[in-house]
């Protein structure tokens, strides 16, 4: 079964600063899909970003980008320019390509603080 | 585009009660997705809809769940007998299309508290 490990259960970040949140997966499969999710108080989960496996560059929105290592099973995300209102908890997300895979595998999630 | 929306937003119920959850999701979405959250960890998949047919069913769905999707429209979540452990946030989501453009909507969800 594929697992999502995310392993920091919090982190903090100076309003400005750059912040990276860890996400290690484990998978036999060599097509897949990877998110992050952004869940804010407001408990409604948001894309915040996504990479295709088969892509070798990592993927980018705005401040938002990834540091997707195949061959480690590695998919850290980088939020620069940190903002107050970035802070919520962050989920880091796996989905297989094959057919019937219609399930996200979630982590535990990144509780991350912006300070001002 | 009026976003995914659930349906209470809070329910309290008495162990061994019935509760159900009602999800609306976006118009044009064919595909929905029922997952649950308990504290601390993140969301785990319960079920799949594609337009009316249930398509995919997890281990976590006992025989005391049960979802459906009439019309293709809105779906509803029912839990029989609630139980303590049944407490949790339930979440929906909606999407158009599989593949790699796919992009899920999620609701704020309904949380659980079964006393």
């Amino acid at each position: 079964a594929q697992t999502v490990t995310q392993s920091q259960p919090e982190m903090s970040v100076q309003e400005a600063e750059t912040v990276t949140l860890s996400c290690t997966y484990d998978t036999s499969e060599s097509d897949y899909y990877l998110f992050w999710y952004k869940q804010p108080p407001s408990r409604q989960m948001i894309l915040v970003i996504r990479q295709e496996a088969y892509k070798q560059q990592n993927a980018t929105e705005n401040r938002f980008s990834v540091n997707f290592q195949k061959a480690a099973k590695s998919f850290s995300l980088k939020i620069s320019d940190s903002q107050l209102g970035d802070a919520a908890m962050y989920f880091c997300a796996y989905r297989g390509d094959q057919t019937g895979a219609n399930n996200l595998f979630f982590g535990t999630g990144t509780r991350l603080t912006v300070i001002p | 585009d009026t976003g995914v929306s659930q349906d209470p937003r809070h329910k309290i119920t008495k162990r061994g009660q019935n509760v159900t959850f009602r999800c609306d999701p976006i118009s044009e979405h064919n595909r929905l997705y029922w997952y649950r959250q308990t504290l601390g960890q993140g969301p785990e998949f319960l079920t799949y809809f594609q337009n009316e047919a249930q398509l995919e069913k997890s281990r976590l769905l006992s025989d005391r769940f049960s979802a459906e999707r009439p019309k293709g429209s809105f779906s509803t979540l029912e839990i029989q007998r609630t139980e303590q452990g049944d407490s949790a946030m339930y979440l929906c989501a909606s999407s158009r299309n599989r593949g790699v453009n796919e992009k899920l909507f999620f609701g704020s969800g309904t949380q659980l508290s079964v006393l």
